[in-house]
């Protein structure tokens, strides 16, 4: 019955490698989102697709890089992780205009 | 570009008491929305409840209310009758409505609210 569901809740990985975060909206949402929560608990978007396009993407690096396969997958694939992307990666889901369901959150961790 | 401000990086309150949090925004939109989310310790974000730039009425959800002042673009929140479970970082969110990339949520830094049995 999870409406947005993310995997892995948590990723512990080495500088240097790539890693993907999945997330999947079983709303029949046509928007889906990422957002970055640091350290300090402040929270960025990202990037947002809409029907498998993408509308948003914020000055985010390139490492980073999102794929929505379809409406109701947005993927989020980081390459050669740094230790600053360390934080919790949010994905959210909505119905255009709608207000915005959260996924439970992946937190990352890079030693 | 939107701005969302929260000026109380950490409030308390009593158990059974009330206790408003502050949010200012700047924006040039006249149609947006605003929110409040909750982040208990579980890190799950909870929608706690939204007003529509257009209504004059402010927004009421059980014992959480806010004060919506436009024209000093002003969102704040009220939680009457404080729980244990109300202890939570809040964040005030913004959101355009004029499609595509507006949507986007922008955020506040949060308040912290411990509630004090």
């Amino acid at each position: 019955d999870t409406a947005v569901s993310q995997t892995p809740k948590y990723l512990v990985t080495q500088m240097g490698n790539d890693k993907s975060i999945k997330c999947e909206q079983n709303l029949g949402h046509d928007t889906m989102y990422w957002y970055k929560q640091d350290s300090k608990k402040f929270l960025k978007i990202m990037f947002s697709y809409n029907n498998k396009e993408l509308i948003i993407n914020e000055t985010v690096p390139n490492r980073f890089s999102p794929k929505s396969p379809d409406k109701a997958h947005l993927n989020l694939h980081i390459n050669s992780l740094e230790l600053g992307d360390s934080a919790v990666y949010f994905c959210a889901s909505s119905q255009v205009s709608t207000q915005q369901f959260f996924g439970p959150g992946t937190r990352l961790t890079v030693l | 570009a939107q701005t969302v401000t929260q000026s109380q990086p950490e409030m308390s309150v009593q158990e059974a008491e009330t206790v408003t949090l502050s949010c200012t925004y700047d924006t040039s939109e006249s149609d947006y929305y605003l929110f409040w989310y909750k982040q208990p310790p579980s890190r799950q974000m909870i929608l706690v409840i939204r007003q529509e730039a257009y209504k004059q009425q402010n927004a009421t959800e059980n014992r959480f209310s806010v004060n919506f002042q436009k024209a000093a673009k002003s969102f704040s929140l009220k939680i009457s009758d404080s729980q244990l479970g109300d202890a939570a970082m809040y964040f005030c969110a913004y959101r355009g409505n004029s499609g595509g990339s507006n949507y986007k949520l922008t955020f506040g830094k949060g308040t912290l609210l411990t509630v004090n049995p």
